[in-house]
């Protein structure tokens, strides 16, 4: 069974730009969750989405958006890009997420802004 | 205040030891809570989960759960180098419309061969 696919894994922006990143989740899973992870912060939740539609929404300003295809399969983006976007972005996955609380990570794709 | 707090680390214990790694969590209506392990480089992954108060065992893997001390633990028991990693406490609230899950910002175990 294939995991949590993230693309692109690495990549390098300037500020101002955007970035959209991808996430595949595991077959069957309906939830997708989004977390930005940096070694000051951890891990600070984005958002998550369940069956097309955002179902929570952490603290993050409004250049962070994200939305999910009728496959699952989901998608995040920022625009104008600061310097302290630069993080692992992770991507996870779950059955039914609220219920279960078993999630699924992806490997990340890690965004360095410059 | 954080919504769930970790001791940061480092956790040096020599192998063959019991590591104890403690977490507190502000919101008393939170009712899942999870133990997640990520080695350097990569993603977390889903160790134990807890949902009600007292002792959960899986293999050398203890978690513990006090709901009126808000407090959840996990013990790794005869400690292995490959034990070492970053162990991050997550919690769960149940609220309506509210599912998000909150984690900690890890403790960082060394064991020590």
């Amino acid at each position: 069974k294939a995991g949590v696919t993230q693309t692109p894994r690495y990549l390098i922006k300037t500020r101002g730009q955007q970035v959209t990143l991808s996430c595949s989740p595991i077959s069957g899973h309906r939830s997708v969750s989004w977390y930005q992870q940096t070694p000051g912060q951890g891990l600070q939740f984005l958002f998550e989405y369940f069956s097309e539609t955002q179902r929570n929404k952490g603290n993050f300003p409004g250049r962070f958006s994200g939305r999910q295809f009728s496959n699952s399969r989901s998608e995040m983006n920022v625009s104008t890009l600061e310097l302290g976007d630069s993080a692992l972005y992770l991507c996870a996955s779950s059955l039914s997420g609220a219920n279960t609380g078993e999630l699924f990570f992806g490997e990340g794709s890690r965004l360095t802004v410059l | 205040q954080k919504e769930v707090e970790q001791n940061s680390g480092p956790l040096s214990v020599p192998e063959g030891a019991i590591a104890s790694l403690n977490c507190t969590y502000s919101d008393r209506v939170s009712q899942s809570f999870f133990w997640y392990r990520q080695y350097s480089g990569k993603s977390p992954e889903l160790i134990m989960s807890i949902y009600s108060n007292g002792d959960k065992e899986d293999g050398r893997f203890t978690a513990q759960l006090n709901k009126a001390s808000q407090y959840v633990s996990l013990l790794i028991r005869d400690s292995q180098p490959s034990d070492s990693a970053t162990y991050l406490c997550a919690v769960r609230q149940m609220r309506a419309n509210d599912y998000k899950l909150s984690f900690g910002a890890g403790t960082t175990v060394t064991v020590r061969a």
